[in-house]
């Protein structure tokens, strides 16, 4: 079926350490990703996205990367901060307006 | 300058009540889509409208939800005589351009309103 997803429901990270997270995609029709921030009580967040015409795409702290082989997407966030406590969701766009999310990955930062 | 506005944050209805969701864009955006997120779910795609038009409303069930964006004043996605599985969390976003023919633009998301139907 078409829809995305991630891979690990949970990311439990030390603070200043790196943190990567997954969300594999199945329509290869897609051609926009974006990944979302959402606090508790709060609405989703835009963080960072790509088109699919590239493969990296680096921000303040953040990079996403796509393989549109595997149809996998990341995000990698640096010196993980415990204001990076949220869930995190990739979202993907097939062309049109509708954004097609994932159930999301909770990351949850040590101190 | 302002970002998508909902309101109100927090809503509680009995069951065959009424509810009035209530959304502003951004300042110069023209288009709106609303969502609805269950309890640790992603998020679910609505309706898409544009001033004064639906433009997409597949993700809207056929009963009791209906949606609009007047010419002047927020959008609102109404809901008649709620019913315990309408309580879920609703998001309203913006983005700037047309979908026709394709929109890749990125929707910013309001803070949601929180239905909870007793």
């Amino acid at each position: 079926g078409e829809n995305v997803g991630l891979h690990l429901p949970t990311l439990s990270v030390q603070e200043g350490d790196n943190s990567i997270i997954n969300c594999a995609y199945s329509n290869s029709a897609s051609d926009y990703f974006i990944w979302y921030k959402q606090e508790s009580g709060k609405g989703p967040q835009f963080i960072i996205d790509i088109r699919s015409n590239m493969d990296k795409r680096q921000g303040q702290r953040v990079t996403v990367l796509l393989n549109k082989t595997v149809k996998h997407l990341s995000l990698q966030i640096a010196a993980t901060q415990p204001g990076d406590s949220a869930v995190y969701f990739c979202a993907e766009n097939r062309g049109d307006y509708k954004l097609s999310f994932g159930a999301g990955t909770t990351v949850t930062v040590r101190a | 300058n302002a970002g998508v506005m909902q309101n109100p944050r927090h809503l509680v209805r009995r069951r065959g009540q009424e509810a009035r969701l209530r959304c502003s864009p951004v300042k110069g955006h023209s288009h709106v889509y609303w969502y609805r997120q269950l309890p640790e779910e992603g998020l679910k795609f609505m309706v898409y409208l544009q001033k004064e038009n639906i433009i997409d409303e597949s993700g809207m069930p056929k009963e009791r939800f209906s949606a609009e964006f007047p010419k002047e004043g927020p959008s609102i996605l109404r809901i008649q005589q709620v019913v315990r599985g309408d309580s879920a969390a609703y998001f309203c976003a913006s983005s700037p351009i047309s979908a026709s023919g394709g929109n890749t633009d990125t929707q910013y998301f309001g803070p949601g309103t929180r239905l909870t139907v007793l």
